[in-house]
């Protein structure tokens, strides 16, 4: 199995500018979730997504973030406009409804906001 | 609220035993993981506990105590690519997790 795919890897914008994310989860894992990762807040869950469906967003920042799951191969987290302290790595990590206390993370994406 | 409290930095030789504590106040407990991070790689899931007593994976064995909200990652026969970060999960009623802030472990010869 490829494991979870996230693009791009690396990202560098200025503020303003609109930035998107991509999650491909692996394949009959029915549970998605966003997380960002800083060294003055760890690792903070955003939202996750049982079937495609958002079951939590109490960890999205505020209305400049976004996450859609179309379908269950594909996710995305949009941040619009972004800010410097958007900055971060972001990971998608996931997992089997019922089991989520296993998850399987993607590489990450940095994202640099000048 | 869910919060949880490990040691921010360990230390300890090649070949040695370390223990990570973590201990947690929750409103709702499912069960605690245990998570390793690489310096900059992704998080990968260790082992978890739901129920008391000890989980055993190789070299790596975790311990729960519901009732003392305490639990414990255990690495014996320490080598270098152990150096990392450690970070205990706990998986809250509605299935999601909340991690601690992490313990970094350093491996030294």
């Amino acid at each position: 199995d490829a494991g979870v795919i996230q693009s791009p890897r690396h990202e560098v914008t200025e503020m303003g500018q609109e930035v998107t994310l991509r999650c491909k989860p692996i394949s009959g894992h029915n549970s998605l979730f966003w997380y960002r990762q800083t060294m003055m807040r760890g690792l903070e869950l955003l939202i996750y997504f049982n079937n495609n469906v958002p079951i939590d967003d109490s960890g999205m920042p505020e209305d400049r973030f976004s996450a859609k799951m179309p379908n269950a191969s594909f996710s995305t987290l949009k941040i619009q406009p972004s800010e410097p302290r958007d900055s971060a790595v972001y990971f998608c990590a996931s997992g089997i409804r019922g089991a989520q206390e296993t998850q399987y993370f993607g590489p990450g994406t940095r994202l640099l906001v000048l | 609220g869910q919060s949880l409290e490990q040691p921010s930095e360990v230390t300890a030789v090649e070949g040695a035993i370390v223990q990570i504590n973590c201990t947690y106040q929750t409103s709702g407990f499912y069960g605690l993981s245990w998570y390793q991070q690489h310096d900059g790689g992704a998080p990968t899931f260790l082992s978890y506990n739901a129920l008391d007593g000890l989980e055993e994976t190789g070299r790596f064995s975790s311990f729960l105590s519901r009732s003392d909200s305490y639990g414990y990652l255990l690495l014996q026969e320490l080598q270098m690519k152990d150096s990392a970060s450690y970070f205990c999960a706990v998986r809250d009623p509605g299935g999601k997790l909340i991690f601690g802030q992490g313990t970094e472990l350093s491996v030294k010869p």
